[in-house]
């Protein structure tokens, strides 16, 4: 039970460069969520999903898209990177939103730097 | 917006004392909070979860309460261990979750 994972673990991009960050999670869970996590600021919500197929913004998803085609799968894309987007970016899981199972599981991130 | 405070930013204390780190929060209407432990470089680890309806939540040397009425929680670390050493995070869940930004725990052996 390999719980949630997160590929790639580093990356640095070029500004305006493209890239796709993937979660799995193998606990049959409903809910994912992705978050960054800049000096400060604390951990943020960029979007969650309820479902498959389903997806919705959070506190921060502006420059940001995401896809839930299969359950087990989150992925977080950046069409045109920029250096604002340099964080470390955490996926989390949960059985639930409501209050009776929605324990969150994060994954250990993905560092990304934009020059 | 749910606003999420946690005091002290950082704390360092001598290897066996019982300590406290703290949780508040602006609006109370909450499904849960759960706290986290997070080490340098890694990602975050659940260590306690307490719905609305409860009031604390025990786990070997941590115990965990909330008082939503006041939007507080507290986490009582019991015989400190250089082990302990990590960011401590919580964060509360409504619409969205919401996190607070950490208190920074050293424990001197």
């Amino acid at each position: 039970n390999a719980g949630v994972t997160q590929t790639p673990k580093f990356r640095v991009l070029k500004t305006g460069q493209s890239m796709t960050l993937l979660c799995a999670q193998d606990m049959n869970h409903e809910y994912m969520y992705w978050y960054r996590q800049d000096p400060g600021m604390g951990l943020r919500l960029i979007h969650y999903s309820v479902g498959e197929g389903t997806t919705a913004k959070g506190e921060v998803p502006d420059g940001y898209n995401v896809s839930r085609l299969k359950k087990q799968n989150f992925l977080l894309g950046l069409e045109s990177a920029a250096p604002s987007q340099t964080s470390v970016y955490f996926c989390a899981s949960s059985y639930s939103g409501r209050e009776v199972g929605n324990e969150q599981f994060f994954g250990p991130g993905t560092r990304l730097t934009v020059l | 917006k749910q606003e999420v405070t946690q005091i002290p930013a950082a704390l360092s204390v001598p290897e066996g004392e019982n300590l406290v780190l703290n949780c508040s929060f602006t609006d109370s209407a909450i499904y849960n909070l759960q706290w986290f432990r997070q080490d340098p470089g890694k990602g975050l680890t659940s260590l306690l979860l307490i719905q609305s309806s409860q009031r604390e939540q025990t786990s070997g040397r941590l115990n965990a309460s909330l008082d939503k009425s006041s939007g507080r929680s507290t986490l009582y670390i019991a015989a400190s261990q250089p082990g302990d050493s990590a960011t401590y995070l919580c964060a509360v869940s409504g619409n969205q979750f919401y996190f607070g930004t950490g208190t920074s725990l050293t424990v001197i052996p």
